[in-house]
């Protein structure tokens, strides 16, 4: 069955410049996550959708940072005005449910500002 | 501030030998303790969990045990083989957002 697609799969941008990540979760699934991996680090939490819920931003490290997620199901991240610190794999996750179903992530984006 | 930390960074182990990943936490709210797997170029999947009423869970070669009063808990992958090799996230959560641990390298050499 399909999983979490997530695209590009790959994204090399030039300092200064916005990007935009997709993600589509799996076809059902209410709850939507965004994780960043930096090298060498654990995932760190950016964005949570549940439903029609107001989404949890308390992750976002900037406010050029933000998501969207349209009709309960396409993702998409944003960054404006990209910075090098940007550069990091960025992961989308989504779960049946809240509580303790298990998270289910896409293959990440690759993100590498120059 | 990580909430989980995690131990080694990375470890080498035998084929057939056993891999022992070391995770501490700080937060008693904590309910939920999962391990997720990843290989190079993948998301991350989720391997084994427990929660903090059962001290130990086994799935096949993998053991979580787990210390409520320590709070501590650990990851044991027995009898490891080279398809073993990949990241190791440790990870805990009280609702429906999960704190992870810096990850574990592991190596399996045949």
């Amino acid at each position: 069955g399909a999983g979490v697609s997530q695209s590009p799969s790959n994204k090399v941008t030039e300092k200064g410049k916005d990007v935009e990540l997709r993600c589509d979760p799996i076809s059902g699934h209410t709850a939507l996550y965004w994780y960043r991996q930096s090298l060498g680090q654990g995932l760190e939490f950016l964005i949570y959708f549940q439903g029609n819920s107001a989404p949890d931003k308390s992750g976002l490290p900037s406010d050029r940072f933000s998501a969207e997620r349209t009709g309960g199901s396409v993702s998409t991240l944003t960054i404006q005005r990209t910075q090098q610190e940007d550069s990091a794999v960025y992961l989308c996750a989504s779960s049946s449910s809240q509580g303790n179903s298990p998270l289910h992530f896409g293959n990440g984006t690759r993100l590498t500002v120059t | 501030q990580q909430q989980v930390k995690q131990s080694p960074q990375s470890l080498i182990v035998q084929k057939g030998g056993i891999s022992i990943i070391n995770c501490a936490y700080e937060n008693t709210a904590f309910d939920y303790f999962p391990w997720y797997q990843q290989f190079p170029g993948k998301g991350p999947a989720l391997l084994i969990a427990i929660r903090p009423d059962v001290s130990e869970k086994k799935e096949g070669r993998f053991t979580i045990s787990f210390n409520k009063s320590a709070k501590q808990f650990s990851l044991h992958i027995m009898d490891s083989q080279p398809g073993d090799s990949a990241t190791y996230f440790c990870a805990a959560t009280n609702d429906y957002k999960l704190s992870f641990g810096a990850g574990t390298t592991v190596t399996v050499r045949a």
